[in-house]
């Protein structure tokens, strides 16, 4: 089955990239997405990206894939005190349901 | 504001007893999807309704049920509970109109057994 993988925190100073990253084990991922997790809310999507592209820049957001490593970055430019929260990555294949990673909680230090 | 609503916001129950959460989906969705996010397993997937019928399953127990209505809301079924049911539970939906195939969360039911 699928097996989504990330580290389960960071820690980062205001200003600085935070880079989450992410590996998923099944090779027929169609998208590949993050989302994010605010205290006591649901999830929000941040980006996706499509398994034949090896990067998407959206503003402050670079994602990565190595589609080769089966792995995936999220870097967040100059990051700030609101950006503090879960990032999810996920895969979806042919279904449309979604195989989240374990979450990776962001704290960005003033 | 995500559009997709669910309620209640927060459960207390005793084990074996059943509950019933609810979700109401974005104006004009088909698609709804069901989640757990539990400390030690994770956000995994349930199960998804398509205008109203089952569409796909995932690592849903045997004693969970969903149904999506024509008024496409959906409900899931929890029964005989477990102190290990404890746990958020999300609704999603989705228009299915992108082809990456975007899904909005709700706020979560915190469920806790007791």
């Amino acid at each position: 089955g699928e097996d989504v993988e990330q580290s389960l925190f960071l820690s980062v100073r205001e200003g600085d990239s935070s880079v989450i990253n992410c590996t998923y084990t099944d090779s027929s991922s169609t998208y590949l997405y993050w989302y994010k997790q605010e205290p006591g809310a649901g999830l929000q999507l941040l980006t996706y990206i499509f398994s034949n592209m090896d990067m998407k820049q959206d503003q402050r957001l670079t994602v990565l894939l190595n589609k080769k490593d089966k792995h995936l970055s999220l870097r967040i430019a100059d990051t700030q005190t609101g950006d503090s929260a879960i990032y999810f990555c996920a895969e979806s294949t042919g279904a449309n349901n979604l195989f989240f990673g374990t979450g990776t909680r962001l704290t960005v230090i003033p | 504001d995500s559009g997709v609503t669910q309620t209640p916001k927060h459960l207390i129950t005793a084990t074996g007893q059943r509950v019933t959460l609810r979700c109401s989906p974005r104006s004009g969705d088909l698609s709804v999807y069901w989640y757990q996010q539990s400390l030690d397993q994770g956000l995994q997937f349930l199960i998804q309704y398509y205008n109203g019928e089952e569409r796909a399953k995932g690592n849903i127990l045997e004693r969970f049920s969903a149904q999506q209505f024509p008024d496409l809301h959906s409900e899931l079924n929890l029964s005989s509970l477990e102190l290990g049911d404890s746990a958020l539970y999300f609704c999603a939906s989705s228009g299915g109109t992108t082809a990456y195939n975007e899904q909005f969360f709700g706020p979560g039911t915190r469920l806790t057994v007791l």
